[in-house]
């Protein structure tokens, strides 16, 4: 199974500012199928980033995803309000599939 | 516009059973895969299971490998995840999740289950 770790776990930050959100696997993510996702409180998870570094439809390009093997970096440029949220990312490359604990980006 | 919605959670006793279902619209169902991801209230998601557009394979989380069953209706555009020998720990939001291969595109609004005696 691959382990993903992501830091930090939360992220004080304030509107405006640049967002840098770390996801190491345990073992190298084939074809670097790893996803990030954004969930906010109630609601499910929304994808974000697909194949490491692909926006989903209709996802701003303040975010930017990157990386290969085992490290992997989900950047937000310049934080707007509504991206204050708790992030996921996940490698689908191999069965089971797994998610990191998530990274809470609040309000600083 | 993608649509699942989840049903059939609800409280439950350790050892029971318990059978979710997925509505989907707006796409055509059996061309993707599809999954089931769950979340504690308040925690992280945990990927349960997924079943390839035809049913033919399936996949599931060592935690759940052998109490439950992952299955589809292509007729009538559903997902089911049938649960069994259910213990306090499966209690949790659970989400149906279209797939693409193998990443989920698309996720429900979820059902929650709670196991307790």
């Amino acid at each position: 199974e691959i382990v993903l770790t992501q830091s930090p776990g939360t992220l004080s930050l304030s509107p405006g500012e640049r967002a840098t959100l770390s996801c190491r696997a345990s073992q190298s993510v084939g074809n670097n199928y790893l996803a990030w996702y954004q969930q906010k409180a109630g609601q499910a998870p929304r994808l974000f980033i697909s194949g490491a570094s692909s926006r989903a439809t209709g996802i701003p390009d303040r975010f930017s995803g990157s990386g290969s093997g085992t490290d992997f970096t989900l950047t937000i440029s310049r934080l707007e309000p509504e991206d204050f949220a708790v992030y996921y990312c996940q490698q689908y490359a191999t069965a089971p599939l797994t998610f990191g604990g998530g990274t809470k980006v609040e309000i600083k | 516009e993608v649509q699942l919605v989840e049903s059939g959670g609800g409280v439950a006793q350790p050892g029971g059973s318990l059978r979710l279902s997925c509505a989907a619209s707006g796409f055509k169902f059996d061309d993707y895969a599809m999954h089931w991801v769950r979340q504690l209230p308040g925690k992280g998601l945990e990927w349960v299971s997924l079943i390839t557009r035809d049913g033919g394979i399936t996949h599931y989380a060592d935690s759940v490998k052998g109490r439950f069953a992952i299955s589809r209706d292509n007729s009538k555009s559903s997902l089911y995840l049938q649960m069994n020998s259910l213990r306090t720990e499966d209690s949790a939001f659970y989400y149906c999740a279209k797939g693409n291969q193998w990443l989920t595109d698309w996720w429900g609004q979820g059902t929650l289950v709670t196991v307790s005696s």
